[in-house]
């Protein structure tokens, strides 16, 4: 069956260290691969998006890795600040008129 | 530029009643999404609009809910009746382009529904 797993428990991290989320997939083959930020109470917000493609992506502090061989996804925030702390969530794009199918979000806590 | 746009932003409901959500998305963009959001879950696509038309439903309990889209523009999803697992935070999305190269979704802030 698909899957689309994520650390379901929440990484806590110092200010100012680089904090590095996971998302692993099973049975899907992605066109895109998606990063979104949800804060409490809000809708999630896009970050950055990889084709299958690209090996990394880069957008200010956040970076952005994609390995089909190992179907993972890295995501990275250097210089990590207590404002960096939210849900985030991974989502995988098939293409075409597939949907979009989303992880179930890891917690990141930048501790000051 | 104006971002998506929900209302109820919370409901609170009985089991067995009826409620509607209503969705105006970013204006020109062609595919709407309602995600369905369990607490401690990532989003469920219920259904997905292109212009007027349904590109995918397949996830959408079909005997309790329904969707439109009116002239391609705004979106009421209904749930008739509601069921206690029916809680949830749901999402409309929308996005500028079908289902092309950078699909990023821009979402409004949800109703949060409790049926008690």
């Amino acid at each position: 069956s698909q899957k689309i797993e994520q650390n379901s428990e929440a990484l806590n991290i110092q200010e100012g260290k680089t904090a590095t989320l996971t998302c692993n997939y099973t049975n899907y083959s992605p066109a895109y691969l998606q990063w979104y930020r949800q804060d409490p109470g809000r809708g999630p917000v896009f970050l950055l998006l990889i084709r299958e493609n690209e090996k990394e992506k880069r957008k200010e502090r956040l970076k952005v890795t994609f390995d089909t061989t190992l179907k993972q996804s890295l995501f990275h925030i250097t210089a990590s600040q207590p404002a960096d702390s939210a849900t985030y969530l991974c989502a995988i794009d098939s293409g075409g008129y597939q949907k979009v199918t989303f992880g179930t979000g890891t917690k990141l806590q930048v501790i000051p | 530029e104006a971002g998506v746009a929900q209302s109820p932003r919370y409901k609170i409901i009985e089991k067995r009643q009826s409620v509607a959500f209503w969705c105006n998305p970013i204006s020109g963009h062609a595919t709407l999404y309602w995600y369905q959001q369990i607490l401690g879950q990532g989003p469920k696509l219920l259904i997905q609009f292109q212009n007027n038309g349904v590109v995918d439903d397949s996830q959408l309990p079909k005997d309790r809910f329904s969707a439109e889209r009116l002239k391609g523009v705004d979106s009421t999803l209904k749930i008739q009746p509601a069921k206690l697992e029916d809680s949830a935070v749901y999402l409309c999305a929308s996005s500028p382009l079908g289902r092309t190269a950078n699909t990023e979704a821009f979402f409004g802030q949800g109703t949060r529904l409790t049926v008690v």
